[in-house]
């Protein structure tokens, strides 16, 4: 166990809807990050937040946003929901945020059908 | 952007004999990284390499970080059952002040009994 919590585990939805995933981090851990996991782009970064604030930005598309909120934890919101959006979402935590190694959650699976 | 290539994408081994995965960046890297990911789990950290030219063992596992800080290895010597797994590398690339993990594809262990 990381200690990492995500949830759900599992999502299925629609294409146009809108969801939204959780993380909480491991204690005292200040940084979160987001991955994607598909099959044809492996695990690719999303975003970074660190104690409330974003510090990174990678391939993360217009219609995905997140926020980290007081308490630390976070959330990614997928909104107008396409096929190729169904992927395992990781949400990791280190304690600075930068140049550390990732504790990983169990990530969410979601299907978009 | 920077890329991380990681080679093969797939091993079949027969237990007892050795694997090696290979990590390939077009830039210099900072550090590097390498996870490991069980079928149906999540990325766990195993080891961050910094120095040019650093090797690191971890039981059966070595790791080695390139002369010029653009490719690194694992290698598992007399691998078992246990090995099964997707290991992936992940190169440190600067963004936004913090330097975000960039992952590989990842190579698939597979190790017939």
């Amino acid at each position: 166990d990381s200690g990492v919590t995500q949830t759900p585990k599992h999502l299925i939805t629609a294409t146009g809807q809108r969801v939204t995933l959780r993380c909480s981090p491991r204690s005292g851990d200040l940084s979160v990050y987001w991955y994607q996991q598909s099959l044809d782009q492996g695990l690719q970064f999303l975003i970074q937040y660190y104690n409330g604030e974003e510090r990174a930005k990678g391939n993360i598309l217009e219609r995905f946003s997140a926020q980290q909120f007081p308490d630390l934890h976070s959330e990614l919101n997928l909104s107008s929901l396409e096929l190729g959006d169904s992927a395992l979402y990781f949400c990791a935590s280190s304690v600075r945020g930068s140049g550390e190694k990732l504790f990983f959650g169990s990530g969410t699976q979601l299907s978009v059908l | 952007g920077q890329q991380v290539m990681q080679i093969p994408q797939y091993q079949h081994v027969q237990e007892g004999e050795d694997f090696t995965t290979y990590c390939n960046s077009s830039t210099t890297l900072s550090n590097i990284q390498w996870y490991k990911q069980r079928p149906g789990g999540h990325p766990v950290f195993l080891i961050q390499l910094v120095k040019s030219g650093e090797v690191k063992k971890q039981k059966r596992l070595t790791f080695q970080f390139g002369e010029a800080k653009k490719n690194s290895s694992l290698h598992i010597t007399a691998t078992q059952t246990t090995d099964v797994g997707t290991y992936f590398c992940a190169g440190l690339r600067a963004s936004g002040g913090s330097y975000i993990p960039t992952f590989g594809r990842g190579t698939s262990l597979i190790v017939h009994p």
